[in-house]
């Protein structure tokens, strides 16, 4: 069975500070790692990663996914309020055919001015 | 359309009532998934089509939850006889593949009293 475990669960940062969250799964037939972003009900996408070291970039969020060690990180620098959410990380697994996700618990940020 | 959009936003019903929770994906989109996502977790595979027909239900809870997708366009999830445990954030993802990037809709808030 899939799993993903999310790190921390929850993780209070002032304005202007970095922030790094992880990310560890298992999955049988790994296709790829997705990063959402949670604000009230709809998962916006951030990143897609399916090559280990290679890092993804959009503005003051970037990801990186290593296949050997199971893992990815978030990293946020300069955090602003508007940063306040869910981040959740999901695998897919395409060995079913159905390319499902299988999502951790998420990891709630809450930026304070 | 320009997002995954789903209707209603929120339903509350009675224990023991049908409902249907409609799904309208990004035009051209043939994948189309449904997630579950209880309080404090992440969302949780129900169901994913490909086109028509549904290659994957296996996330389905119990017989009580169907859902449709006749055209390959909008879907319906359905629940019958419904139970307080079925409280939830209902939320329906398309792409344009099945290996592509999903995005999420606003997602259905359905509250069973």
């Amino acid at each position: 069975e899939d799993k993903v475990v999310q790190s921390p669960l929850s993780l209070v940062v002032h304005e202007g500070d970095t922030v790094t969250l992880n990310c560890s799964y298992e999955v049988t037939n790994f296709r790829s790692l997705l990063w959402y972003k949670q604000e009230k009900k709809a998962p916006t996408f951030l990143f897609m990663l399916t090559s280990s070291g290679i890092e993804k970039k959009s503005g003051r969020l970037s990801s990186i996914l290593d296949k050997k060690e199971l893992f990815s990180i978030l990293n946020i620098t300069a955090t602003q309020t508007g940063d306040s959410a869910i981040y959740l990380c999901a695998v897919k697994d395409s060995g079913a055919g159905s390319y499902q996700l299988t999502f951790g618990k998420g990891t709630k940020l809450s930026v304070i001015p | 359309g320009a997002g995954v959009s789903q209707t209603p936003s929120n339903k509350v019903t009675e224990k023991g009532k049908y409902v249907e929770l409609r799904c309208d994906p990004i035009s051209g989109h043939t994948a189309l998934y449904w997630y579950r996502q209880s309080l404090g977790q992440g969302p949780e595979f129900l169901i994913y089509f490909q086109g028509t027909g549904a290659a994957d239900d296996s996330g389905l809870p119990n017989d009580r939850f169907f859902a449709v997708r006749p055209e390959g366009s909008v879907s319906t999830l359905k629940i019958q006889r419904t139970e307080r445990g079925d409280s939830a954030v209902y939320l329906c993802a398309s792409s344009v593949g099945p290996g592509t990037e999903a995005f999420f809709g606003q997602g259905t808030r359905l509250t069973v009293v």
